[in-house]
């Protein structure tokens, strides 16, 4: 099962919008409503920010959403903040046997 | 709030045999998935193995001959062996609270220990 594939890097700045991609198969992103999108700082731990697609964990700004088109996956981030500049995974459930898959990361930038 | 703290070894020689323990407070540890999660130096997250209250596990196919995930709900603690380490085995350790979702495949990451490097040396 290969990784997911998302861009390496992205940017924008302050105020805009930005859209991550997170491209799979019709057997993993397409099949199931179960991608969720993790944050990391630099040498820090990831944190949840979405699950089931769309859904934001408590104490997630509504900033942050997530949404479905066929077998990609996206993260939209709308009025860009300094503090949102961090690395961006997405993970997909694909089967009981597979488990999940993580795409390969992205690297934001507010310029 | 539940915390999850991983400890073990900072360093294993080639071929020996990597072991971490991960001890979650605030919380029990039944009801929920919990799972081994790497990420090697300047690289992205890797799923490893998974283990529920239970006992019920599943290991990434890669590396199921060399995974072992146990789990003590006596001590609040699951346990991750991964023997034959080599070079590439050298990564950022995760363990981690699957979140609850529809239809219960428990297939995010809620909570995450603060992680522990495990270098591969000799």
């Amino acid at each position: 099962q290969s990784a997911l594939t998302q861009p390496a890097s992205v940017s924008g700045s302050p105020g805009q919008s930005i859209t991550i991609s997170c491209t799979g198969t019709s057997s993993d992103v397409g099949r199931y409503n179960h991608v969720s999108w993790y944050q990391q700082y630099p040498g820090k731990v990831p944190e949840l920010m979405i699950y089931e697609g769309s859904k934001r964990p408590a104490g997630v700004s509504n900033r942050f959403s997530g949404s479905k088109s066929g077998n990609t996956a996206s993260l939209t981030i709308s009025g860009l903040q300094a503090e949102d500049e961090a690395d961006y995974y997405c993970c997909s459930y694909v089967d009981s046997v597979t488990f999940v898959i993580f795409g390969g990361g992205t690297k934001l930038t507010v310029l | 709030q539940v915390q999850l703290q991983e400890s073990g070894p900072g360093l294993v020689r080639p071929s020996e045999t990597l072991s971490l323990t991960c001890t979650v407070s605030g919380g029990s540890i039944s009801h929920y998935y919990w799972s081994w999660i790497r990420q090697p130096p300047g690289k992205g997250l890797e799923w490893i193995a998974y283990i529920n209250f239970s006992g019920n596990t599943n290991s990434k196919s890669s590396l199921k001959s060399r995974v072992t995930i146990s789990v003590d709900t006596s001590k609040n603690q699951f346990s991750l062996k991964l023997s034959s380490v080599t070079a590439a085995d050298t990564a950022v350790y995760y363990c981690a609270r699957h979140g609850l979702d529809t239809g219960n495949y428990q297939a995010y990451f809620q909570y995450w220990g603060q992680g522990a490097l495990v270098t591969v040396s000799s």
